[in-house]
């Protein structure tokens, strides 16, 4: 069954240091997602991507967070500044179109550590 | 503002036995909704959906009940297995202007006892 991958599972860095998060969509997916979950907390939506730009950003998503489809499978989120808050799950989603279902289709996520 | 939530953070049931996982929804106009199941380390995974203009879908093993008169989503998972122990979280799908984007509920753990 086609999957999302992320990379890496787990990436420890310095409080200020930038960091870039990997994920591969489902290879015929147009829709592309980043979510975050913080340790114990509910998933919240970040990101939505189409047609090589933002569609939506909620207020999480703020001037230190940028996306990017540099090739056509790759799909990265970058965090030029990273705070202590910014620990968290992140999750990559894909979906071959709108309207839900079982198509939306979510990563195994990396876990981001800010020390 | 417009929230899904949940009635309990947790829910302990023996193997074998029926569960329900409750959620909330306060927008009216949301019509479309979405259970997922969370394993340790994983990501969401779906289960099952409903639109509002169904009050009752079945999966395998899996029923989503749909209240809309009380803003109310429940998710049945019979004859539970140790496999189904898990975080559930309700979701809303939001439109907007042909953007989407789910809404999650804060998640009920669900342990099943051997």
């Amino acid at each position: 069954e086609p999957e999302v991958t992320q990379t890496p599972s787990h990436q420890v860095t310095q409080m200020g240091q930038e960091v870039i998060l990997r994920c591969v969509p489902i290879s015929n997916h147009l829709y592309f997602y980043w979510y975050r979950q913080i340790l114990g907390q509910k998933v919240e939506f970040l990101v939505s991507f189409y047609n090589n730009e933002i569609s939506e950003k909620s207020e999480i998503f703020d001037d230190q967070f940028s996306v990017e489809r540099p090739d056509g499978s790759n799909f990265t989120l970058k965090i030029r500044s990273t705070k202590l808050e910014d620990s968290a799950m992140y999750f990559c989603a894909s979906s071959v179109s709108t309207g839900g279902g079982s198509g939306y289709t979510f990563g195994s996520g990396t876990r981001l550590t800010v020390v | 503002g417009e929230s899904v939530g949940l009635h309990l953070p947790t829910l302990s049931v023996q193997e074998g036995d029926n569960s329900i996982i409750n959620c909330a929804y306060s927008n009216s106009a949301s019509d479309y909704f979405i259970w997922y199941k969370q394993e340790s380390g994983k990501g969401p995974q779906f289960i099952i959906d409903i639109r509002s203009n169904m009050d009752k879908r079945q999966g395998q093993r899996v029923t989503v009940l749909l209240n809309k008169t009380v803003k109310h989503l429940s998710l049945q998972i019979a004859a539970t297995q140790p496999g189904d122990s898990a975080v559930y979280f309700c979701a809303e799908l939001i439109s907007n202007f042909g953007n989407e984007k789910l809404t999650f509920g804060t998640g009920t753990r669900l342990t099943i006892i051997p």
